[in-house]
């Protein structure tokens, strides 16, 4: 089993839609979640940490639920620019090392 | 802010020669670095946590004589491929911790912007 599992996609979605991303995580000692973004053949950016509380940075919305060890991303009102690759991140063991899904990559059409 | 940047963003060589990817935090100190490897359409890999005026450690399945990890300044960590071939053509990525900004965990880790290697 994957340390951290995300459907691959693609999700082809309109402009203005709102799509949702899942992942799964499989090591209960981690402590840090995030959201990065990676477009083609460039390095990933952090989009978002995930709070358990959950938390919301404009159109994204982050949710966790430790208890399930799953992850969730909320878009709203897709952008063109929001067309990349989303992977889900943890780190392992409580240490600073990352631990990445495959991603799920977006295509947000006009 | 901090930057970590990677030399070269391309390299393309010959199967069997060797070859170094240079990772450096920019303004900023950084005892530990991590070098990630990425294949086509798969996530990204930790392969090793490079650390300052240590031996780096390796993450299972990973050859540590093969990819050669040397952090010999608080600045810099270099990752050498030898004896590159065909299969170890890839997308390799460093990224450090800048421990001395405040901020969360996600908010202080910086990623190189990545070195293509390809093996002819």
């Amino acid at each position: 089993r994957k340390e951290v599992e995300q459907d691959p996609g693609p999700f082809n979605v309109p402009e203005g839609a709102t799509v949702a991303f899942n992942c799964t995580y499989s090591n209960s000692a981690s402590q840090s979640f995030f959201w990065y973004r990676q477009d083609c053949r460039k390095e990933p950016k952090l989009l978002m940490s995930v709070y358990s509380s959950g938390n919301e940075d404009g159109r994204f919305t982050a949710q966790l639920n430790r208890a399930s060890q799953y992850i969730s991303l909320l878009i709203r009102d897709s952008k063109l620019s929001d067309s990349a690759t989303y992977l889900c991140v943890v780190n392992k063991d409580n240490t600073d090392k990352l631990i990445f899904g495959t991603g799920t990559r977006l295509q947000v059409f006009p | 802010g901090a930057v970590v940047s990677q030399h070269p963003s391309w390299v393309i060589c010959k199967s069997g020669t060797s070859v170094k990817i240079e990772c450096r935090s920019l303004d900023f100190q950084a005892t530990t670095m991590f070098w990630y490897r990425q294949f086509p359409k798969q996530s990204l890999m930790l392969m090793a946590t490079s650390n300052e005026g240590s031996k780096a450690t390796y993450e299972q399945g990973v050859e540590k004589d093969k990819f050669l990890i040397n952090h010999a300044s608080l600045t810099l960590s270099t990752l050498t491929v030898t004896s590159a071939h065909p299969e170890d053509s890839s997308f390799y990525i460093c990224s450090a911790r800048d421990l001395g900004s405040t901020g969360g965990f996600g908010n202080t880790i910086y990623f190189g912007e990545g070195s293509w290697l390809t093996v002819v």
